[in-house]
């Protein structure tokens, strides 16, 4: 069974400061996901990596997938208070997303 | 197109009512699934279509239970003699069938159930 957890669980940061999300995952798989969702909301789409040593980068967010390790991580670098929401990552399967526990970002002035 | 349409949006039904949600997701889009997520956990795959075909089912799923789409356009979850436990958010997801692409998930608002 494909298990795919997340930490830290939750993080508050405060403004201008740099931290990672780590996402690790139980078996092989083809695609990682990263997704943000706000409160109350749905699910936004923000990386896919395909493939060993991926990086995608948009504004303040990095996505990258090592997998030998089966490792994501998503850096924050100078985080603003529009960043806090809670991200997961999720991993295909059998053509399906598994996602994780989602890690709970609440940046703080 | 406005994205993947979810209704209703709010649900509240009383134990052992039935109640079914309906998804319209992007038209050109081929793939649908149905996920369930709780407060404070990421969403947990119930089941998916390629056109009109459920090709897979959670075997987590209980029997009152089931999702049609009966014309590979729009489907409908439902779920009968609701227990409790069933009160979550039902997000629908609509893709194109993957190939060497990225095959992105794109979500829907949810609906929200409440079973009192």
């Amino acid at each position: 069974e494909l298990k795919v957890e997340q930490n830290p669980l939750f993080l508050s940061m405060q403004e201008g400061k740099n931290y990672t999300i780590y996402c690790n995952y139980s078996t092989t798989s083809d695609r990682l996901y990263w997704y943000r969702q706000d409160p109350g909301k749905s699910l936004e789409s923000l990386f896919v990596l395909l493939s060993n040593g991926a990086v995608k980068q948009e504004g303040r967010l990095m996505a990258s997938l090592d997998t030998k390790a089966r490792l994501s991580t998503l850096h924050i670098t100078a985080a603003v208070h529009d960043l806090s929401a809670t991200y997961f990552c999720a991993v295909t399967r059998n053509e399906k997303l598994t996602f994780g526990t989602g890690t709970r970002l609440t940046i703080i002035p | 197109d406005t994205g993947v349409s979810q209704d209703p949006r709010h649900k509240i039904t009383k134990r052992g009512q039935n109640v079914t949600f309906r998804c319209d997701p992007i038209s050109e889009h081929n793939r649908l699934y149905w996920y369930r997520q709780t407060l404070g956990q990421g969403p947990e795959f119930l089941t998916y279509f390629q056109n009109e075909a459920q090709l897979e089912k959670s075997r987590l799923l209980s029997d009152r239970f089931s999702a049609e789409r009966p014309k590979g356009s729009f489907s409908t979850l439902e779920i009968q003699r609701t227990e409790q436990g069933d009160s979550a958010m039902y997000l629908c997801a609509s893709s194109l069938r993957p190939g060497k692409g990225a095959n992105v998930l794109t979500f829907g608002a949810g609906s929200r159930l409440t079973v009192l």
